[in-house]
C-alpha cells in the first residue's frame, strides 16, 4: 500500500511570506502528527490531528497552524516566514495514534 | 525541557563490532519506546520498539534494553554493517490519551569499512 505522501519535496520562501504543506497519509490512518527537525534539535512535535480535529499541540508560536479533511489529509500552514523556520517538516501517520507511526520524506523548507 | 535525551551526537564504531546508542528520559509516564533510523532525505523509519513492562526486545541485529529505575534505555547493534550509518532516534510515548511521540536528538552513527 502506499506511504506517507509529504508534497512538496523542497521549497524555497521568502522571509514574510507564507507556506502550505500538504500530507496524504496512508489509507485508513485517521491520525497525522507534524514535526519540524532542524540540525542539532532532533525532532520537535508541532501537533496532532485525528478526525479533522487538533488533539495535541507543541510549543510552537500561532504562525503555525494545521488542519485536517475528512479524507484525513493534513495541511500544515506556516505565515510571516522567518529565516529560522528553515527546516524539514515531517508528517507521520497512524492509524489512532500512540504509536506505529509511519513518517514520509518530508519537506525541505528554505526561507532565504 | 528535554524529556528524551541522547547525550552523545555521534559515533563511530569498526564494522563487525557492536554499537551501542544510548538514551535517557525523565518522564517516568512514559509507557512505550521507539528507536527510528534516519537518512539524509528521507523520513525516520521504524526500527525497534520496546514497553515499559518489558526489559528487553531482540529483532536480528538488533536489540533494546530497557532500565526503568534508571530512566535509560539502550540499542545495541551486532555486528554492525555500513549500511546501518545513519541518524538513529530515540521516541517515548505515554499511552494515554493525547498522548505524542516525544524524540531525542539524535546520533549519528558512522560504521566504518
Amino acid at each position: 500500500k502506499a506511504g506517507v505522501t509529504q508534497t512538496p519535496r523542497y521549497l524555497i520562501k521568502t522571509r514574510g511570506q507564507q507556506v502550505t504543506l500538504s500530507c496524504s497519509p496512508i489509507s485508513g490512518h485517521r491520525s497525522v502528527s507534524w514535526y519540524q527537525q532542524t540540525p542539532g534539535q532532533g525532532l520537535q512535535f508541532l501537533f496532532e490531528y485525528f478526525s479533522e480535529t487538533q488533539r495535541n499541540k507543541g510549543n510552537f508560536p500561532g504562525r503555525f497552524s494545521g488542519r485536517q479533511f475528512s479524507n484525513s489529509r493534513s495541511e500544515m500552514n506556516v505565515s510571516t516566514l522567518e529565516l529560522g523556520d528553515s527546516a524539514l517538516y515531517l508528517c507521520a501517520s497512524s492509524l489512532v495514534g500512540g504509536d506505529g507511526y509511519t513518517f514520509g520524506s518530508g519537506t525541505r523548507l528554505t526561507v532565504v | 525541557d528535554q524529556q528524551v535525551k541522547q547525550n552523545s551526537p555521534s559515533l563511530s564504531v569498526q564494522e563487525g563490532r557492536i554499537s551501542i546508542l544510548n538514551c535517557d528520559y525523565t518522564n517516568s509516564m512514559f509507557d512505550y519506546f521507539l528507536w527510528y533510523k534516519k537518512y539524509p532525505a528521507e523520513g525516520p523509519t521504524f526500527l525497534i520498539s520496546i514497553s515499559s513492562i518489558k526489559d528487553k526486545n531482540e529483532d536480528g541485529r538488533f536489540t533494546v534494553f530497557l532500565n526503568k529505575s534508571a530512566k535509560h534505555l539502550s540499542l545495541h547493534i551486532v555486528p554492525s554493517q555500513p549500511g546501518d550509518s545513519a541518524v538513529y532516534f530515540c521516541a517515548a510515548i505515554y499511552t494515554g490519551a493525547n498522548s505524542k511521540l516525544t524524540f531525542g536528538k539524535g546520533i549519528t552513527l558512522s560504521v566504518r569499512p
